[in-house]
Parts: structure tokens; C-alpha cells; sequence
């Protein structure tokens, strides 16, 4: 079983659409969350972390399940330049805080 | 402030030959990550440096790979005999050490191709 799980897509919406990601991962003991953004050819960059409480940054909503050992994104009012590939991403002691990727999920938003 | 750089950004070189990518991380970070992305798989990790020192090297497939960071500035991973299944995009990546949640910067990537 790998350690980070995300439905690769693709996601086709239209503009202003509201789309959810999820992922799962494996390892119980595992410490903090984030979500990457990478575009095509492109390098991951960080989207935001994941906290416990849920947290907010605009339009992306992102929060963590520790029991069910599940994180989501939220993304309102879809634009255009959110076409990119989300990357789920899991880190903690036990990897020695390296980052364990998820393969990511696609998304394309269309006019 | 320079982001994480990363030479060359694409390499072609044929099986069976050597080749250098190399990192300078951010100014002040002591972490530095090496990943890598094959078609179609997700980002995996190589191996991890704490200033000068390897931290973490259990993601480094073979002994063909090898990495050092002397004086824990820039590093260098060196493919060497280079085979057919080592294609795909190296990451390098930094952070601060001192809180090991923080943000991870990457650089854009070596994509390497072995013909």
C-alpha cells in the first residue's frame, strides 16, 4: 500500500465551480500535512499546510482527519489559472521529515 | 533572495555513461532533499543532508547514486553508470533546520533522459 493515496484525475470543471481532493495515507504516526501545487514542467510550491482545526486561505479550504487518516482540499470559485496539479503531501519523524508525495491529482479548469 | 537552482535542467546522456546534476539551495538552509520523479509515479525520496552530513539516504535506489555536499553548501548526485530506468526529473529541495514543518523550496528540476 502506498503511503500517500490521491485520485489522479483529471478534474475538468468550469469556472466558478466548487472542487474537492482527497487523499489518504498510511502511516499513523505521521506529523504534517500539506498541500504542494505544481504546474506542467513546472516545480512543486507549497499551496498551504494542513492543521487539525481546518484551515482557510482564500479560496482553498484544506483539512485533516487524524482518525480516518484523511486530508482534503477545497477549492471555490474555480479559475483558470488554478489548473495545475495538486500534490498531496505527508511528513514526520518516523521518514525523518522527508516528504512523502502522493501522485497528485489533476485539475483543469475550463472557460 | 535566490530561490533553490539546479544544473543542468535537462541532461540527455547514453546508457552506461556519467552524469552530475548539482543543487545550490538557498542561502542558510541546512536541509537539502534530492527527489525524483519517474513518468508516471509520484515524487519519491533520494536522501536527505543536514548541513554536510547525510541524514537519511534509504531512498537512494542503488550505489550508481551517489551524493555529497561538501561544506554544506551546494550538493552534487552523480549517476554513475547511468541505465535506461534513471529518466526522469530530480528535485532538489531546502529548508531551515531548525522547525521541520516549515516550508520546503524546490528548485526546477533536472530532467534527465538516458538513451
Amino acid at each position: 500500500r502506498k503511503e500517500v493515496e490521491q485520485d489522479p484525475g483529471p478534474f475538468n470543471v468550469p469556472e466558478g465551480a466548487t472542487v474537492a481532493f482527497n487523499c489518504t495515507y498510511s502511516n499513523s504516526a505521521s506529523q504534517s500535512f500539506f498541500w504542494y501545487r505544481q504546474d506542467c514542467r513546472k516545480e512543486p510550491k507549497l499551496l498551504m499546510s494542513v492543521y487539525s482545526s481546518g484551515n482557510e486561505d482564500g479560496r482553498f479550504t484544506a483539512q485533516l482527519n487524524r482518525a480516518s487518516q484523511y486530508i482534503s482540499l477545497l477549492i471555490r470559485d474555480s479559475k483558470l489559472s488554478d489548473s495545475a496539479t495538486y500534490l498531496c503531501v505527508v511528513t514526520g519523524w518516523n521518514s525523518g521529515y522527508a516528504l512523502n508525495f502522493g501522485k497528485g491529482t489533476s485539475l483543469l479548469v475550463t472557460p | 533572495e535566490a530561490g533553490v537552482t539546479q544544473f543542468p535542467s535537462h541532461s540527455v546522456i547514453e546508457k552506461g555513461q556519467t552524469v552530475t546534476l548539482r543543487c545550490d539551495p538557498i542561502s542558510g538552509h541546512d536541509n537539502l532533499y534530492w527527489y525524483r520523479r519517474v513518468m508516471g509515479k509520484e515524487i519519491k525520496f533520494l536522501l536527505h543532508f543536514v548541513k554536510e552530513s547525510k541524514q537519511d539516504e534509504s531512498g537512494m535506489p542503488n550505489n550508481r547514486f551517489l551524493a555529497e555536499r561538501t561544506g554544506g553548501t551546494y550538493s552534487t548526485l552523480k549517476v554513475q553508470p547511468a541505465e535506461l530506468e534513471d529518466s526522469g526529473v530530480y528535485f532538489c529541495a531546502s529548508s531551515h533546520l531548525r522547525d521541520r514543518s516549515t516550508e520546503a523550496f524546490f528548485g526546477q528540476g533536472t530532467r534527465l533522459t538516458v538513451v
